[in-house]
């Protein structure tokens, strides 16, 4: 059975600040999502990675992939107000079209 | 394009009442995914559809959850009877996982929270 694992699972932070939320996953997979869900809302896709090495940034959120280590990073940089929401990422398995999501990661940027 | 549309947003039934839920998927997205998602845990598939055939279903509660995807376009998800455990949010999602590039992602409705009391 495929694990996917997040952690942190709360992460409070100051604005300004940078930080990294890692995503470890269990068997490979030839693709990782990173989703956004703010409270009472919907998951929206921010990034999709498809290989080993790949790195995706948008704003100052920055997704990296190493298929080896099975594992996945998103990282923070210069934290703002409006990036408070859980991120979950989610991989799916090869040949199978279905996403395993990990346990989400809650973040809230103090001012 | 209008996304995946879920309808009720909300519902509140007593615990033994029957609920049902419908999901209308994006245009020419065959597979379509049911989650439930626990409050502060991440979305757990329930079934997985790909056209009109439930291609995984091994999460789904059989005995009180049932599915359908008639035409392979609209679903809806039943809950009979239902429990007090099963309070929580039901995602649909839709993509063209298999059919397309490998960058194709899962597109989620908004969601219907269920509450059992």
């Amino acid at each position: 059975e495929l694990k996917v694992e997040q952690n942190p699972l709360f992460l409070s932070m100051q604005e300004g600040k940078n930080y990294t939320i890692y995503c470890n996953y269990s068997t490979t997979s030839d693709r990782l999502y990173w989703y956004r869900q703010d409270p009472g809302k919907s998951l929206e896709s921010l990034f999709v990675l498809l290989s080993n090495g790949a790195v995706k940034q948008e704003g100052r959120l920055m997704a990296s992939l190493d298929t080896k280590a099975r594992l996945s990073t998103l990282h923070i940089t210069a934290a703002v107000h409006d990036l408070s929401a859980t991120y979950f990422c989610a991989v799916v398995l090869i040949y199978v079209n279905q996403f395993y999501f990990g346990t989400g990661t809650s973040l809230t940027v103090i001012p | 394009e209008a996304g995946v549309v879920q309808s009720p947003r909300y519902k509140i039934i007593e615990k033994k009442q029957p609920v049902a839920f419908w999901c209308n998927p994006i245009s020419g997205h065959n597979t379509l995914y049911w989650y439930r998602q626990n409050l502060g845990q991440g979305p757990e598939l329930l079934i997985r559809y790909e056209n009109e055939e439930a291609v995984d279903d091994s999460q789904l509660p059989k005995d009180r959850f049932s599915a359908e995807r008639l035409k392979g376009v609209d679903s809806t998800l039943k809950i009979q009877p239902a429990e007090l455990g099963d309070s929580a949010v039901y995602l649909c999602a839709s993509s063209t996982l298999g059919q397309g590039p490998l960058n194709t992602e899962a597109f989620f409705g908004q969601g219907t929270r269920l509450t059992v009391v």
